[in-house]
């Protein structure tokens, strides 16, 4: 089993609609849960990070943590099409590691 | 806004040859990172780098990547011999906090892309 797994997409959705985006692990060590955006010919920019279970909150975007599923999701209401990137979601241990474990990416289209 | 900027943007070169990305982290930033994405491949971790020292490498790191910090503002990335599998998108971040690869404040520059003939 992968250590971190993505759906690649591509996801095509319309304007103004909410997206799923999704990641399921299998280390149940992971506690620092993020969610990146990468522009095409771009690096990737962090949108949010999550600590342990939960969620977060930050505009048009939620962050989702579900350690007894070890799924996390990232909700994007009313979609824009300057949102049209690959979604990373990535992962850290508690532990001392300066490694980030990365999903391959979510492509999203949102067209007008 | 302060960003991570990286050269070359593309570089193609020939299996065997020695080739060097470059990198110039943010002036406040102490930590420093590689990570690597080989086409529709996912990121992937390959070093990171504190007070002059690697601390922390990935088992992909090895004998023929090399980091350096030469002087105050660049961060480099050696490949001593290349291959083709070393064909990659090469991306350096940088991080104001030892905490950056938890809290994933990492600043991304826009990559480096390197074609292995």
């Amino acid at each position: 089993q992968k250590e971190v797994e993505q759906d690649p997409g591509p996801l095509s959705v319309p304007e103004g609609a909410i997206v799923s985006l999704n990641c399921t692990y299998s280390n149940s060590a992971f506690q620092y849960f993020m969610w990146y955006r990468q522009y095409s010919r771009k690096g990737p920019e962090l949108l949010m990070y999550t600590y342990s279970s939960g969620n977060k909150e930050d505009g048009r975007f939620t962050a989702q943590v579900d350690k007894s599923s070890k799924y996390i999701s990232l909700f994007i209401r009313d979609s824009q099409p300057s949102d049209s990137a690959t979604y990373l979601c990535a992962m850290s241990p508690f532990y001392n590691t300066d490694k980030l474990i990365f999903g391959t990416g979510t492509r999203l289209q949102v067209f007008p | 806004e302060p960003e991570v900027t990286q050269t070359p943007s593309h570089q193609v070169t020939q299996m065997g040859q020695e080739v060097i990305l470059r990198c110039v982290p943010i002036s406040n930033h102490l930590y420093f990172y590689w990570y690597r994405q080989i086409l529709g491949q996912k990121v992937e971790f390959l070093v990171s780098f504190y007070n002059n020292e690697i601390s922390e490498k990935s088992e992909i790191f090895d004998d023929q990547f090399s980091v350096e910090r030469p002087d105050g503002s660049n961060f480099t990335l050696k490949i001593r011999s290349t291959k083709l599998e070393d064909s990659a998108m090469y991306f350096c971040a940088s991080s104001e906090v030892s905490t950056g690869a938890n809290t994933g404040e990492l600043f991304f520059g826009e990559g480096s892309r390197l074609t292995v003939l």
